[in-house]
């Protein structure tokens, strides 16, 4: 089965801690991204990264960072300096030949 | 930044009613693509109508596209109740050379209740 899969499901963050978001493709797709979803809001972008290695800022990347170590993996951290991190996160890839996207299950992401 | 606009936030429909959504955006675009989400659940492509064609047809689904105005609609003919889901436009705005720049940007989408 091919496919992109996030875990866990449901996060809870403790003030203070930093969580990490796991994203995992096997689709052998180049690019990879995470979003932030809010309720009854759209997507916006976090962080994207085209190539191994290398990953740009999105339009909210304050407060989080990434690694992009192997082509498969994308993992997010939501740090500490996140001050308002409830939200839904949508993590999702695309073939540099092709202009769509395809999106993980999602993780949800509560505060205590 | 949100560039895609959708309108309307909310849309009610019966069952066998069609149901027509429109997105607004604001630059030039390489392609601007339509996606799909039940509720809490990831996204999934529908659509995609590059800059250079004016309508496009998958399905039950016709996207239209005016560069001019900046705009696009999405019609669903025939709608189901398993039609119920929010809907997303998404723009992929030029890059440098002229393609792809390899980011979307989604608009705050249209909820679509299709009643039994």
């Amino acid at each position: 089965d091919g496919g992109i899969t996030q875990s866990p499901k449901y996060l809870f963050r403790k003030e203070g801690q930093n969580v990490t978001l796991s994203c995992e493709q096997n689709l052998n797709h180049d690019a990879m991204y995470w979003y932030r979803q809010d309720p009854g809001q759209g997507l916006r972008l976090i962080y994207y990264s085209q190539i191994v290695n290398d990953f740009q800022k999105g339009d909210i990347a304050e407060g989080y960072s990434v690694s992009r170590e192997k082509k498969e993996s994308f993992p997010l951290t939501v740090t500490s300096a996140q001050k308002n991190p409830t939200a839904f996160y949508l993590c999702a890839s695309r073939r540099r030949s092709l202009e769509t996207q395809y999106f993980g299950p999602g993780t949800r992401l509560l505060v205590l | 930044s949100q560039q895609g606009e959708e309108d309307p936030q909310a849309l009610s429909i019966q069952e066998g009613e069609n149901a027509t959504m429109n997105c607004s955006y604001k630059t030039s675009i390489n392609n601007l693509q339509w996606y799909r989400q039940n509720s809490g659940r990831g996204l999934v492509h529908l659509i995609l109508i590059r800059s250079n064609e004016r309508e496009k047809h998958s399905g039950r689904l016709r996207v239209t596209l005016d560069t001019s105005k900046k705009s696009s609609s999405l019609l669903i003919t025939a709608s189901r109740a398993a039609d119920t889901a929010s809907y997303f436009c998404a723009t992929d705005a030029m890059g440098g050379s002229g393609g792809s720049n390899y980011k979307l940007t989604f608009g705050k989408g249209t909820l679509l209740t299709v009643n039994p």
